[in-house]
């Protein structure tokens, strides 16, 4: 079955240091979506990506947050200076259609801030 | 927005007993997925279904959309099945692109 791969699997990063997490969602898919959970808590919808542009933001995508498809496969989340509330669990997901399909989860990307 | 409630948020099992999870949506849904994250971390997708019934090998989940629940079935319980159990819903009609994740419930399966 194809999937969504994420690097790196684990980065520690100091804080106020910028940070790259990449995932190369399914290749046929054309929606693209990070996720957050901080340890022992739900998982958070950050932003969706759909034609090389946000298509819907949470409140906690604020400006320190941004996201690119640099190239026909790659799909980035960037945050520009990381703070200790930062680390976390962060997921990248794919998806054919924006409704009525599965939504693909990639193995998740724990971020450390120290 | 919507609201999404996981029921029992922790349930302790011996090696053979059968289970059901529970998860109420607040509002009508066109996508709800069931996942299972084990203990690195993983979120590994069981289930989608919006409505009906499934079934996956031991796992079987059910959707009745119009009372706004589904239920999650997991017989001959297995160590390996231990983990968090989330539900997940994106609501229908208002455009929403991210999915809603409920609390989860915490599975442990003793052997």
């Amino acid at each position: 079955e194809p999937e969504v791969t994420q690097t790196p699997s684990h980065q520690v990063t100091q804080m106020g240091q910028e940070v790259i997490l990449r995932c190369v969602p399914i290749s046929n898919h054309l929606y693209f979506y990070w996720y957050r959970q901080i340890l022992g808590q739900k998982v958070e919808f950050l932003v969706s990506f759909y034609n090389n542009e946000i298509s819907e933001k949470s409140e906690i995508f604020d400006d320190q947050f941004s996201v690119e498809r640099p190239d026909g496969s790659n799909f980035t989340l960037k945050i520009r200076s990381t703070k200790l509330e930062d680390s976390a669990m962060y997921f990248c997901a794919s998806s054919v259609r924006r409704t009525g399909n599965t939504i693909y989860f990639g193995e998740g990307s724990w971020l450390t801030v120290v | 927005g919507i609201q999404v409630e996981q029921s029992p948020p922790d349930l302790i099992l011996q090696e053979g007993a059968n289970s059901t999870l529970r998860c109420n949506f607040s509002d009508s849904v066109n996508n709800l997925q069931w996942f299972h994250q084990n203990p690195w971390g993983q979120l590994i997708n069981l289930f989608y279904i919006p409505s009906g019934t499934k079934q996956n090998g031991r796992l079987s989940a059910t959707t009745v959309a119009t009372e706004r629940y589904s239920l999650l079935y997991i017989s001959s319980s297995q160590t390996t099945d231990s983990g968090v159990y989330f539900c997940a819903v994106l609501p229908s009609g208002g455009g929403a692109d991210g999915l809603t994740f409920g609390k989860g419930t915490h599975l442990i399966i003793q052997p």
